[in-house]
């Protein structure tokens, strides 16, 4: 067990639709990030946030968005749903986010958009 | 642009045999370099990192990797494979300088460990 909590662990839904995937991050850690994980785009990082405030941004739609609370629990807002939103999206933590720190990996909520 | 590559979609390996895991990288400056193992319908779990010093790092579950400057390769090895080492490993890489969100990740290579 990481210390990573994501929730929910499945969601299916329907095109057009908006849903919401949460992230709680391991005890002390102040980074969270997420990443989309497909079988044709490999692993691909959507964004970072440190202690609040966003830090870095990869490869995120603009349907998308994302935010960190006061608790460093962090949600990732997706909208207007594609088929080709339908992935594993995973969120990580770390302590800080830059240098050589390691960040720790939630088991992933699967979207299935139909 | 940083980038990895790891050039085996696949590897098969009998249990209790060496198992290798390659990973090249392209890098500005001194590379950061992970590797991160997934197990189906997992997250992914980190295995090792190499920062600096020591070439030869170790990590959990036996498994260990070669920083190889010259070949900018980063290589994972485990001595006696197992059957439970079946996973979907990932190489990563960044530069001293870059934010976590340069992390570059492989496109994986799938272990397959046979008894």
């Amino acid at each position: 067990d990481s210390g990573v909590t994501q929730t929910p662990k499945h969601l299916i839904t329907a095109t057009g639709q908006r849903v919401t995937l949460r992230c709680s991050p391991r005890s002390g850690d102040l980074s969270v990030y997420w990443y989309q994980q497909s079988l044709d785009q490999g692993l691909q990082f959507l964004i970072q946030y440190y202690n609040g405030e966003e830090r870095a941004k990869g490869n995120i739609l603009e349907r998308f968005s994302a935010q960190q609370f006061p608790d460093l629990h962090s949600e990732l807002n997706l909208s207007s749903l594609e088929l080709g939103d339908s992935a594993l999206y995973f969120c990580a933590s770390s302590q800080r986010g830059t240098e050589g720190t390691e960040a720790f990996f939630g088991q992933g909520t699967r979207l299935t958009v139909v | 642009a940083q980038s990895v590559a790891q050039p085996e979609d696949q590897v098969n390996v009998a249990e209790g045999n060496p198992l290798t895991v390659k990973c090249t990288y392209s890098v500005s400056g001194n590379p950061y370099l992970f590797w991160y193992v997934q197990y189906p319908n997992r997250g992914l779990q980190f295995l090792l990192k190499y920062i600096t010093g020591d070439n030869l790092v170790k990590g959990s579950y036996g498994f260990e990797a070669e920083f190889n400057k010259s070949q900018t390769s980063f290589h994972l090895k485990k001595p006696s494979a197992l059957v439970s080492d079946s996973a979907l490993y990932f190489c990563a890489v960044r530069g001293p300088t870059d934010s976590w969100g340069k992390l570059q990740f492989g496109a994986g290579t799938q272990v397959v460990v046979t008894p």
